[in-house]
C-alpha cells in the first residue's frame, strides 16, 4: 500500500465550481498534512497546512483532515483558470511522503 | 531575493558522466532537502541533512552523494550518470525537521542524460 494516496484525475472542473481534492495515507502517527500546488514545469508551492482535524481555510482554500478516517481534502472555492495545476498531498511520515498528484484543469 | 536557489535550471550530459548540482537557502532554515520527480511526476525523497548532518538517506544509488558545507548549502554530485537518472531534481528546505516540516522548494534542475 502506499504512504499516500490521491484521488486519480485530471480533474476538469468550470470557472467559479468547486474542485474537491482528496488524499488518504496509510501511517496512523502522521501529525502534519500539507497540500502543494505545481504549475506544470514549477516547483511545487506549499499552499495549506494542517495540524488538527476539522476544516481550516484561507482564502478559497479549505483543507479538511480527519485523521481517524486517515483522510485529508482540499476544496478551491470558485475556481480560477489560474487554479489550473497538479496538487500534490504531502503527509509527515517522518519525513514528507508525497502522493503521486491530483491535475486540476479549470475551464473557462 | 529567491529563497532557495538551484544551480544549473538545465542540465543535458552524456551516459557515464559526473555531474554536480548545487543549491543554497537564504531562509536560515536548519534542514535541506534532496528530491527526484519523474517523468510521471512523483516526488521522493533522496536525502536530508540538518545542520549539516546526514538524517534522511533513502533507497539511492552510492552514485548519488550529497554534500553540505554549511547549514545554507546541499549539494548533489551524481557519478557515472545513466539514462535512469533523467529527471528534474528539487532541493527543499525546512525550519526545522518534524513534526512540522513546512518545506520550500527551489526552482528545480531538469537532468538530461543521453
Amino acid at each position: 500500500q502506499k504512504e499516500v494516496e490521491q484521488n486519480s484525475g485530471p480533474l476538469s472542473v468550470p470557472e467559479g465550481a468547486i474542485a474537491s481534492l482528496n488524499c488518504t495515507y496509510s501511517d496512523r502517527v502522521s501529525q502534519s498534512f500539507f497540500w502543494y500546488r505545481q504549475y506544470s514545469g514549477k516547483s511545487p508551492e506549499l499552499i495549506m497546512s494542517i495540524y488538527s482535524n476539522g476544516d481550516k481555510e484561507d482564502g478559497r482554500f479549505t483543507a479538511q483532515l480527519n485523521k481517524a478516517s486517515q483522510y485529508v481534502s482540499l476544496l478551491i472555492r470558485d475556481s480560477q483558470p489560474s487554479d489550473s495545476a497538479t496538487y500534490l498531498c504531502a503527509v509527515n511520515t517522518g519525513k514528507l511522503s508525497f502522493g503521486a498528484g491530483t491535475t486540476v484543469t479549470v475551464r473557462a | 531575493d529567491t529563497a532557495v536557489s538551484q544551480t544549473p535550471k538545465y542540465l543535458v550530459t552524456q551516459m557515464g558522466n559526473d555531474k554536480s548540482i548545487k543549491c543554497e537557502q537564504n531562509l536560515g532554515h536548519d534542514t535541506m532537502y534532496w528530491y527526484k520527480q519523474d517523468s510521471k511526476k512523483f516526488l521522493k525523497i533522496m536525502f536530508s541533512y540538518n545542520n549539516k548532518e546526514l538524517i534522511i538517506n533513502e533507497t539511492v544509488p552510492n552514485r548519488f552523494s550529497p554534500k553540505s558545507p554549511d547549514k545554507a548549502h546541499l549539494n548533489l554530485h551524481i557519478n557515472s550518470l545513466e539514462l535512469g537518472d533523467s529527471a528534474v531534481y528539487f532541493c527543499a528546505s525546512s525550519q526545522r525537521g518534524p513534526p512540522t516540516l513546512e518545506q520550500f522548494f527551489g526552482p528545480g534542475t531538469r537532468l538530461t542524460v543521453l
